[in-house]
């Protein structure tokens, strides 16, 4: 079985571009999470799609923002960068949501932003 | 908003030692999961918890869900190079309201 696929795994970007990040997961599941994990911050929510709708947000700029597709698959776009967004960014998929059957993690993009 | 405290940030033990990580909160979780992360990689779900009170195993690895539901603890046994990792708890509330709140991790390191 397939895990959870992010891409790319490695990005640099400038200041001020923005970037869109892909999540590919686990078959069946409908459910995808993401989150930025920084050394100071540790992981931070960032929000969770259901059957392509936004269910769950964390406290992020609106610069931030995702979108699921009918296939489950999900995008987090951040746009006018700052060299603070520099993090490893997860995304997690589950069958469900709630109930934590399934919560099974991507490997990440790792955003270095210059 | 909700926080996981861990602590202490590091720990250091020789191979062969078991070793007892804390996760308290000040709010209640109707489920607490422990996650591990190596370089590199994403989180590794090692063991959920659904039940306040509930003790689970999975190999050398025992953790328990505390009876208030604000805290958990994981247990390693017997630890191993390869128990070198970061360790998270995370908690999750029942409902629409339905993301992992994750403590800040204990990075676990294992003298051979």
């Amino acid at each position: 079985k397939a895990g959870v696929t992010q891409t790319p795994r490695y990005l640099i970007k400038t200041r001020g571009q923005q970037v869109t990040l892909s999540c590919s997961p686990i078959s069946g599941h409908r459910s995808v999470s993401w989150y930025q994990q920084t050394p100071g911050q540790g992981l931070q929510f960032l929000f969770e799609y259901f059957s392509e709708t936004q269910r769950n947000k964390g406290n992020f700029p609106g610069r931030f923002s995702g979108r699921q597709f009918s296939n489950s698959r999900s995008e987090m776009n951040v746009s006018t960068l700052e060299l603070g967004d520099s993090a490893l960014y997860l995304c997690a998929s589950s069958p469900a949501g709630w109930g934590s059957y399934g919560y099974t993690f991507g490997s990440g993009t790792r955003l270095t932003v210059v | 908003g909700q926080q996981l405290n861990q602590s202490p940030q590091s720990m250091f033990i020789q191979e062969g030692e078991d070793v007892s990580m804390n996760c308290t909160s000040s709010s209640i979780f109707n489920t607490w999961l422990w996650y591990k992360q190596d370089p590199g990689e994403g989180p590794v779900l090692l063991i959920a918890l659904y039940k306040a009170g509930e003790l689970t195993s999975n190999g050398r690895l025992t953790a328990q869900f505390g009876i208030t539901r604000k805290d958990s603890f994981l247990n390693i046994s017997a630890s191993i190079p390869s128990d070198v990792g970061i360790y998270f708890c995370a908690g999750q509330s029942v409902g629409a309201n339905s993301k992992l709140t994750f403590g800040k991790g204990i990075t676990l390191s294992v003298r051979p």
